[in-house]
């Protein structure tokens, strides 16, 4: 069965650079969800979007935005970056039906973010 | 307040033993999910299994079984006859039906010794 993609799977910056993770959802999924987890923590949601529409927002820095295009996939962008942005920073899709009956949420690999 | 509490944050065991991971969870929705979902050291988070707030039934599947029980909050996850594939971080959380938002406990390594 296919799976959530991210790409890449690392990825290395420097102080003050720029970096955009890409996500491509699970088919038929409807809603992302992106989350960053620093070492030895657990997932902290930064946004999410349904049908293309910002759903909720979490702790997303003022720096990231993100956004859901036409094909469902999604976007993180990040904007001067700092040395505490280094993380684990995962996708995760999901299929809200009709009713708004959420799905179970289903991670992709993540990309591994070190910013030095 | 919605909170996920796993007391344990580390559980060493030698293969073959059986080991109980606690979830604790509070919330005052009446409807909401409940997840275990486990982390190997490769890093990416597989989902194990999703109850919801009306399903208190336990569920076996192979040698994972999980045991829901509302009058005390908990949703506890059991491995039984561990093998050293199961060592990972194992996370519970929750999921209220009203914002979609997954609560996380803090995790549980477990460590499964050969």
């Amino acid at each position: 069965a296919a799976g959530v993609i991210q790409s890449p799977r690392h990825l290395i910056k420097e102080k003050r650079e720029t970096a955009t993770l890409k996500c491509y959802p699970i088919p038929r999924h409807d809603t992302v969800y992106w989350y960053q987890q620093g070492p030895g923590q657990d997932p902290q949601f930064l946004i999410s979007f349904y049908e293309k529409m910002q759903s909720d927002k979490g702790s997303i820095p003022d720096r990231f935005s993100a956004q859901q295009f036409s094909d469902y996939h999604s976007e993180l962008n990040m904007s001067s970056l700092e040395l505490g942005d280094s993380a684990l920073y995962f996708c995760a899709s999901s299929y809200r039906t009709s009713g708004g009956d959420t799905d179970t949420q289903y991670f992709g690999p993540g990309t591994r973010l070190t910013v030095l | 307040a919605q909170k996920v509490t796993q007391a344990q944050t580390e559980i060493s065991v030698v293969e073959k033993e059986d080991v109980t991971l606690d979830c604790v969870y509070e919330t005052r929705d009446t409807t909401y999910y409940l997840f275990w979902y486990k982390q190997p050291p490769s890093g990416e988070l597989v989902f194990l299994i999703r109850r919801n707030s009306f399903d208190e039934q336990n569920e076996i599947s192979g040698r994972y079984s999980w045991n829901f029980q509302k009058s005390t909050s908990s949703f506890n996850f059991t491995i039984t006859a561990s093998q050293v594939v199961d060592s990972a971080v194992y996370f519970c959380a929750l999921l209220l039906y009203s914002n979609y938002q997954l609560i996380w406990g803090a995790g549980t390594k477990l460590i499964i010794k050969p």
